[in-house]
């Protein structure tokens, strides 16, 4: 069975503090690792995939990176409105199963 | 396009009556996948379709719960009866091509079951 884990539950970061969130994952044959952003009251949004070992992904301040056993996004600068739960996700087939999610709070 | 589609926002209900969920994906999105998110269990997988068929139900809790998709524009998700262990917000998604797009997410419906 799949499983996803994600750490830390929780980041409270101030404006232009750098951090990083962790996803580990146990999965066979993986064809595939998701970073979504969820905002309160709303559904998932599609930030990333990534397929390989050593594969990067950018998108502003975010950066996706993959590992054979984990995955980092990195967050640059963080502003405000970066603020939201971080999900990770990993598929082998089509179905895809996610992490516990990390909510990141960044103040001003 | 719209996105994915879901209603009703919230739904309240008194525990033992049944309720339906409302879901029209984006169009020409083969895939389509119901999930539950509570603060306790996460993001779960219910159910998913291809092509209007079901193909993946191990998720369905019990068999108060049954999902159809009678066309590629529309699927309901049905609980009867309902139970306040239900309780969540219940998510559809669909997709084109799963590894490729990921999925793309409706805004979800609140349920209460009270």
């Amino acid at each position: 069975e799949d499983q996803v884990t994600q750490s830390p539950e929780a980041l409270r970061l101030q404006e232009g503090e750098s951090s990083s969130l962790n996803c580990s994952y146990t999965v066979s044959g993986l064809r595939g690792l998701f970073w979504y952003r969820q905002d309160p009251g709303k559904g998932p949004e599609f930030l990333f995939t990534l397929y390989s070992a050593g594969e990067e992904k950018e998108k502003e301040r975010l950066k996706a990176t993959l590992t054979k056993k984990e995955s980092f996004l990195h967050i640059t600068a963080p502003k405000p409105e970066d603020s939201a739960t971080y999900l990770c996700a990993v598929t082998n087939d089509y179905k895809l199963s996610f992490g516990a999610g990390t909510t990141v709070t960044v103040r001003a | 396009d719209a996105g994915v589609i879901q209603s009703p926002r919230h739904e309240v209900t008194e525990m033992g009556q049944e309720v339906t969920l409302r879901c029209k994906p984006i169009s020409g999105h083969d895939y389509l996948f119901w999930y539950r998110q509570t603060m306790m269990r996460g993001l779960e997988l219910l159910i998913y379709f291809n092509n209007n068929v079901p193909i993946d139900d191990s998720g369905m809790p019990e068999d108060r719960f049954s999902a159809k998709m009678p066309n590629a524009s529309f699927s309901t998700l049905k609980i009867q009866p309902s139970e306040p262990r239900d309780s969540a917000v219940y998510f559809c998604a669909s997709s084109p091509a799963v590894t490729v797009y990921g999925y793309t997410f409706g805004s979800g419906t609140r349920l209460t079951v009270v």
